[in-house]
């Protein structure tokens, strides 16, 4: 296992349309957050997993967003109806439970809404 | 609520040395982080304080005060592959919240 992996890496969709993203942790990782990046700024916290339990929203998490990790392996965020203002770079990164000082961030998906 | 502040650009010459300051104000703290993040990639790890003092990994050095709410990162013998973003975050229990970062442009 090489590390946290995610697809697709790029995306760009239209307003008002639905769009997914994949996470894939590194394999023995129990715990899988996702972050939103904008231009100059630091990562966000958007939610949190241990195993399939989500365990944390954010504020920032609208009711258009939704977080899954069905079997406590891989993870999925959807954005329903994207607005303009969810362009960005959305991170996953994973950690086991008994050593979360270190979170692996994955590559990215970088969403432009048009 | 989480405040954590640090210079928008830095500039420095090959060779030479940086230090990046942080400080923070948030409602927890489980340690400090620092992360490089290359342009368009993700960030990666470099160094982490929960105690006092300073941390030494080969030519990055982490500092922290936890009383002041102040941390820096030096790095030394500077190489142009060291030009990046280099991003301050604060844990809390799970959640790391981040400064903007620090442009650190290294030339020739």
């Amino acid at each position: 296992d090489t590390g946290v992996s995610q697809d697709p890496r790029h995306k760009i969709t239209k307003r008002g349309q639905n769009v997914t993203f994949r996470c894939d942790p590194i394999s023995e990782h129990n715990r899988l957050y996702w972050y939103r990046q904008t231009l100059g700024q630091g990562p966000e916290f958007l939610t949190y997993f241990q195993n399939e339990a989500q365990l944390e929203k954010s504020r920032l998490l609208s009711d258009r967003f939704s977080a899954e990790r069905p079997k406590g392996s891989f993870s999925t965020l959807e954005i329903q109806r994207t607005e303009q203002g969810d362009s960005a770079m959305y991170l996953c990164a994973s950690s086991l439970a008994d050593n979360t000082y270190e979170q692996y961030f994955g590559p990215g998906t970088r969403l432009t809404v048009t | 609520g989480q405040n954590i502040d640090q210079p928008t650009e830095m500039t420095a010459t090959e060779g030479a040395i940086v230090q990046i300051n942080c400080t923070y104000q948030t409602s927890g703290f489980n340690g400090l982080f620092w992360y490089q993040q290359h342009a368009g990639e993700a960030p990666t790890f470099l160094s982490y304080n929960v105690l006092d003092g300073l941390e030494e990994k080969g030519r990055f050095s982490s500092f922290l005060s936890r009383s002041k709410g102040y941390s820096y990162l030096l790095l030394k013998e500077l190489q142009m592959k060291d030009s990046a973003s280099y991003l301050c975050a604060v844990l809390n229990d799970y959640k790391l919240s981040f400064g903007a970062g620090t442009t650190v442009t290294v030339r020739a």
